[in-house]
C-alpha cells in the first residue's frame, strides 16, 4: 500500500526565513509520481510541482525548491526567503499508475510578518 | 482559461437527506476525480471518471456515487447523508488522452463543503 507521511504538523517562521517541509513516501510501485500541492484559505489546491520516479535532480523554481532522494523516499520543499502570502497548506502526495493520488496530512505553515 | 468549477460551493443538509455535487472541469480535459476532506481523515480519493466511465473508486461505501456527462462535466451523489459525511469535496480535472495510465498533474476545484446536521 501508499503512504505518504509528513511529520511537521504545524511550522511558524518569520518572513524571510528559509523553511523546509518534509515529505516521506512508502510505495511499491516502481514507477510512480510525487507531488507538492499548496491549499490556501479559499481551498483549492494548488499544483506546485510532480516529479515521476526515475528523474531525481533537483528542482528550483524561484524561491521554491524540492530535494528528491529516491533511498530514503524523500521528496522536501523548501521555500527560500518566506513571504507571509506563503502562509498555507502543503501536501505531499504520491500516484502510482492505478491514477489515484495518495495525500498526506499536510503540513500548516504560518508565516509572521 | 477558466479553472475547475464546482457547484454548490456550501451546503447544509440534514442527516439522511441526499446530495448532489456538480464539477465542471477545464475546457478539454477528459478525467475528472473526486476527493473528500476532512480533518480527521484528511485527503482521500472517492473516484476518477473518464469517458463517462467510471476508472477507479476508493474505499468509500455505495452510499457514495458519481458519474460523467458527454461534455466530461462531473456529478458526486451522496445518499443517506450521515454526520460523518461532512467534509470539503474537491473536484479535479486532467489531460489524460487515454483510459490508461493518469500520470498528469491534477487541477482542483475550490471544493464544494458539505455541513451535515
Amino acid at each position: 500500500a501508499q503512504k505518504v507521511t509528513q511529520a511537521q504538523t504545524e511550522i511558524s517562521v518569520v518572513e524571510k526565513e528559509d523553511v523546509t517541509l518534509d515529505c516521506v513516501y512508502e510505495t511499491r510501485d516502481t514507477t510512480y509520481y510525487l507531488f507538492w500541492y499548496k491549499q490556501p484559505p479559499s481551498g483549492e489546491l494548488v499544483f506546485l510541482i510532480r516529479r515521476n520516479s526515475f528523474d531525481e535532480q533537483n528542482e528550483i523554481s524561484g524561491r521554491y525548491s524540492w530535494n528528491f532522494q529516491k533511498s530514503t523516499s524523500s521528496f522536501n520543499f523548501t521555500i527560500t526567503a518566506s513571504q507571509v502570502v506563503d502562509s498555507a497548506v502543503y501536501f505531499c502526495a504520491v500516484r502510482s499508475n492505478t491514477g489515484k493520488l495518495i495525500f498526506g496530512q499536510g503540513t500548516t505553515l504560518q508565516v509572521k510578518p | 482559461k477558466a479553472g475547475v468549477t464546482q457547484t454548490p460551493r456550501y451546503l447544509i443538509k440534514t442527516r439522511g437527506q441526499q446530495v448532489t455535487l456538480s464539477c465542471s472541469p477545464i475546457s478539454g480535459h477528459r478525467s475528472v476525480s473526486w476527493y473528500q476532506q476532512t480533518p480527521g481523515q484528511g485527503l482521500q480519493f472517492l473516484f476518477e471518471y473518464f469517458s463517462e466511465t467510471q476508472r477507479n473508486k476508493g474505499n468509500f461505501p455505495g452510499r457514495f456515487s458519481g458519474r460523467q456527462f458527454s461534455n466530461s462535466r462531473s456529478e458526486m451523489n451522496v445518499s443517506t447523508l450521515e454526520l460523518g459525511d461532512s467534509a470539503l469535496y474537491l473536484c479535479a480535472s486532467s489531460l489524460k488522452t487515454t483510459a490508461g495510465e493518469n500520470t498528469g498533474e491534477l487541477f482542483f476545484g475550490e471544493g464544494s463543503r458539505l455541513t451535515v446536521l
